[in-house]
């Protein structure tokens, strides 16, 4: 079974960049795929980008392009969601979740990272 | 990007009641649907996949049923451990989309 832990609460001023990290274990990074979603206080779930088996690359959410980037470090099997440009409606848990390689259907999640964007 | 309309956004229910929520897509998913269960201040937990399978360790009184473009899904006799929210969440293609949520409150 897949576990996955991430990093802890960050507080950022706006405009500044958070990097959240998604440790995985059970599994290997490569035989799976990686998505981010997050939810904002009393909120829904909303999907930011993932791993496209279609397209084979990783694939974001329109309204987060150009501020978003997903890697992936495969050594350590940890992978990493960072968002710039913060703004106060960027607050939110951040979480990891996985599906299997060549699927779409997330199944483990992340514990979550609480974002909070604040001057 | 497919639309999913879950509800009621909200019901309360007595132990040991029938709980149904419904989901509706935008467009054909054939049976590309989950359903989350999601505990307040906790992660989302996959209860369904593909529709109508039961999702390993969860209990039998959750199920869920349709395709195409409408879902259901049914607590049948609610515990009160049940107490969450529930979404749909359709994987048919990207980008991935949730319902709205429906807040399942115990009376």
């Amino acid at each position: 079974q897949v576990q996955l832990v991430q990093s802890g609460a960050e507080v950022r001023r706006p405009g500044a960049s958070v990097k959240v990290s998604c440790k995985v274990s059970g599994y290997s990074l490569t035989a799976i795929s990686m998505h981010w979603v997050r939810q904002a206080p009393g909120k829904g779930l909303e999907w930011m980008g993932g791993f496209a088996p279609e397209d084979g690359e990783t694939v974001y959410a329109q309204r987060f392009q150009g501020r978003v980037t997903m890697t992936e470090d495969t050594s350590t099997d940890t992978a990493y969601m960072e968002l710039s440009s913060l703004r106060s409606e960027d607050t939110a848990v951040y979480y990891c979740a996985t599906a299997p390689y060549n699927s779409l259907a997330l199944e483990f999640w992340g514990q979550g990272a609480l974002v909070t964007v604040s001057s | 990007d497919i639309q999913m309309t879950q509800s009621p956004s909200s019901l309360s229910a007595s132990i040991g009641d029938r709980v149904t929520i419904t989901c509706q897509a935008s467009q054909d998913i054939n049976d590309d649907l989950n359903w989350f269960q999601q505990i307040p201040g906790k992660a989302p937990k996959v209860l369904i996949y593909g529709a109508s399978i039961l999702q390993t360790g969860v209990p039998s009184r959750f199920s869920g049923s349709g395709s195409g473009t409408d879902f259901s899904l049914t607590i049948s006799s609610l515990q009160p451990e049940d107490l969450a929210t529930y979404y749909c969440q359709q994987y048919h293609n990207l980008p991935l989309t949730f319902g709205g949520g429906t807040i399942v409150d115990i009376k």
